[in-house]
């Protein structure tokens, strides 16, 4: 399977502790998005990445959160510092510059206790 | 804050009735997309429409897009019960490919 992975898969953890998920892409893809998704509501954009760079950042990102892209490959979201409101799936997406269609991973499901 | 409303919220029917979904939006887009999803396949893209394009077809999925009125309309014809999902619209403002999306239809197809 060639599709975006994500991993964990669902992680709880004790509010005031750092989590960290990663994201695969689909290889060929450029273009690295993550997003924020809570229950009965659309994605909220977060940040996006063009191969290594982070071309923008939500202001929902505080600055608990970081996200890097080394290489320009896999990427990682890490979170400081839980808080409750962080309870969420994650969901990262990749495309190939030039193609609007974005492709997403199963997501991480994050619960703080 | 999301660009996006669906309309309407929940929506059931039977298997084999048609099924349309709204969606209206606040500033102009580059293009609008529809997505697809549910807890076996996550998030799927179904359709792409760009501002310039008023209408598109993609098998048993048509897509209207009014610019004029910010709207669009999702109508998939012939529902089957593995049409059961949640269906978001999502706008690309300027092609920076930033995508802001509505909070979605649910949508329940009865066999």
């Amino acid at each position: 399977d060639t599709g975006v992975s994500q991993n964990p898969r669902h992680k709880i953890t004790k509010r005031g502790q750092n989590v960290t998920f990663r994201c695969d892409p689909i290889s060929e893809h450029n273009r690295l998005y993550w997003y924020r998704q809570t229950l009965g509501q659309g994605p909220e954009f977060l940040t996006y990445f063009q191969n290594e760079a982070q071309l923008e950042k939500s202001r929902l990102l505080s600055d608990r959160f970081s996200a890097e892209r080394p290489k320009g490959s896999f990427s990682t979201l890490e979170i400081q510092r839980t808080e409750q409101g962080d309870s969420a799936m994650y969901l990262c997406a990749s495309s190939w510059t030039g193609d609007h269609e974005q492709y997403f991973g199963p997501g991480t499901r994050l619960t703080v206790t | 804050s999301q660009q996006g409303e669906e309309d309407p919220q929940a929506l059931s029917i039977q298997e084999g009735e048609n099924a349309t979904m709204n969606c209206s939006y606040k500033t102009s887009i580059n293009n609008l997309q529809w997505y697809r999803q549910n807890s076996g396949r996550g998030l799927v893209h179904l359709i792409l429409i760009r501002s310039n394009e008023r209408e598109k077809h993609s098998g048993r999925l048509r897509v209207t897009l009014d610019t004029s009125k910010k709207s669009s309309s999702l109508l998939i014809t012939a529902s089957r019960a593995a049409d059961t999902a949640s269906y978001f619209c999502a706008t690309d403002l300027d092609s920076n490919y930033q995508l802001i999306w509505g909070a979605g239809t649910k949508l329940i197809i009865k066999p």
